[in-house]
């Protein structure tokens, strides 16, 4: 059964860093492309960033570029989502989402539950 | 970054009634669509990819079709644990894949 748990999530000040974490199992982690989508509260859904199956390329929207770094450790099977330089707006539900396909569908058929990152002072 | 609108942004529908949910597109993405069902509180659940293909375990009731710019999302007899909000993705033409602004499905 595939899973995907992210964690890392909190509270932290304007200006701060977090790290996210998302942990899978149940499917060959290395073979697939990973994305974060993130969804502020009462709000859609946005894209966040992409990552390929090797690691090789990410993937980020303007929004966060320069900003956030996403990287993956396959020996681990672990996802993750430096975030640096945090602001109000970066408030959300992050979600970590698998790749339908192998050969990079960019769609996502399986989601972690979600993980609050909340920007305050 | 190509913009996706959805319509209506509320439908209310009673139970056994059919519900069409639109998506367009700012520019022509093929049939590189996708749709997606999230319920308050829970993470977004793949329906159909490229434009019209259910997803693995997706009932038959729900059916995805259009190309280009214009798109639609039929669920041909809602049942109670349809009603959700519903997001149309692109992915043609990325980075950023984008996502329509969603359509609450209601009970009316």
């Amino acid at each position: 059964e595939v899973q995907l748990v992210e964690s890392g999530g909190g509270l932290v000040q304007p200006g701060g860093s977090l790290r996210l974490s998302c942990a899978a199992s149940g499917f060959t982690f290395s073979s697939y492309a990973m994305t974060w989508v993130r969804q502020a509260p009462g709000k859609g859904l946005e894209w966040v960033s992409g990552i390929s199956g090797s690691g090789d390329n990410t993937f980020h929207a303007d929004s966060v570029k320069g900003r956030f770094t996403t990287s993956r450790d396959n020996s681990k099977n672990t996802l993750y989502l430096q975030m640096n330089s945090l602001r109000a707006e970066d408030t959300a539900v992050y979600y970590c989402a698998k790749d339908r396909d192998r050969g990079l569908s960019l769609n996502f058929d399986y989601w972690g539950q979600g993980t609050l990152v909340t920007v305050s002072s | 970054e190509i913009v996706m609108t959805q319509s209506p942004a509320t439908l209310s529908v009673s139970p056994g009634e059919r519900a069409t949910l639109s998506c367009r597109v700012s520019q022509s993405v093929s049939s590189n669509l996708a749709w997606y069902q999230q319920k308050p509180g829970q993470a977004p659940r793949l329906l159909i990819y490229d434009a019209s293909t259910r997803a693995t375990g997706i009932p038959a009731r729900f059916s995805g079709s259009g190309s280009g710019t214009e798109f639609t999302l039929t669920i041909s007899s809602l049942q109670s644990e349809d009603f959700a909000v519903y997001y149309c993705q692109q992915y043609n033409n990325w980075p950023p894949l984008t996502f329509g602004g969603g359509t609450n499905v209601e009970i009316k």
